[in-house]
């Protein structure tokens, strides 16, 4: 499955980097979201964009920034991290707004913060 | 806010053995997702139910959607080596989809 893809795939970082995650789909879908799944945790939604706007942010800290400069692209600035930021960060899209529309995601971005 | 409960949350069988996880939410749904998440991958949707009393059918796979449409089923028949994995249900309504937290699936061969 090609439909959204995600980079980098891994990731070590270190407390005060910055790096960024990227996210896109290919399929014409008009919603994207950022989730991070950790280990033994559920699905925790982090964003949500639709049309290129913000539509939810659930409560996440300053240090994580998204960006979604069109709707094929969605971005996840990370900065001062911390270990327990480390998981899989998964993006999702959906033609429309989750509620009704299946969601399809991206392999992930394994990321591991020391 | 919208809850989505899901249990099992860990269930090992032996090979051939059935298999179901069951998806409970505290408010009513307008649809219900099925997910399948393989060690190592990521969530890869299955099924959506939008129905109520709804029965659908994927080879060995059927997933049921309550009248109240506040629960789901999925149930596996004769389970392989290939089934072993995070199963997720998702309750949309309101422009959101909630998801379960799993129920990871091992088979023993």
């Amino acid at each position: 499955e090609t439909g959204v893809t995600q980079t980098p795939r891994h990731l070590v970082m270190g407390m005060t980097n910055k790096k960024s995650l990227k996210c896109e789909q290919h399929l014409g879908h008009n919603a994207m979201y950022w989730y991070k799944q950790s280990a033994k945790k559920p699905l925790e939604l982090m964003f949500v964009y639709n049309f290129k706007e913000q539509t939810e942010n659930n409560s996440v800290p300053s240090r994580f920034s998204p960006e979604c400069p069109n709707s094929s692209h969605l971005f996840l600035h990370l900065h001062t991290l911390q270990p327990e930021d480390s998981a899989l960060y998964l993006c999702a899209s959906s033609r429309e707004l989750a509620g009704a529309g299946t969601q399809y995601f991206g392999p992930g971005t394994r990321l591991l913060v020391l | 806010g919208q809850q989505v409960m899901q249990i099992p949350q860990y269930q090992h069988v032996q090979e051939g053995e059935d298999f179901t996880t069951y998806c409970n939410s505290s408010t009513t749904l307008s649809n219900i997702q099925w997910y399948k998440q393989r060690p190592g991958g990521h969530p890869v949707f299955l099924i959506q139910l939008v129905k109520s009393g709804e029965v659908k059918k994927q080879k060995r796979l059927t997933f049921q959607f309550g009248e109240a449409k506040k629960n789901s089923s999925l149930h596996i028949t004769a389970t392989q080596t290939t089934d072993v994995g995070t199963y997720f249900c998702a309750g949309g309504s309101n422009y959101k989809l909630t998801f379960g937290k799993g129920t990871l699936l091992t088979v023993n061969p």
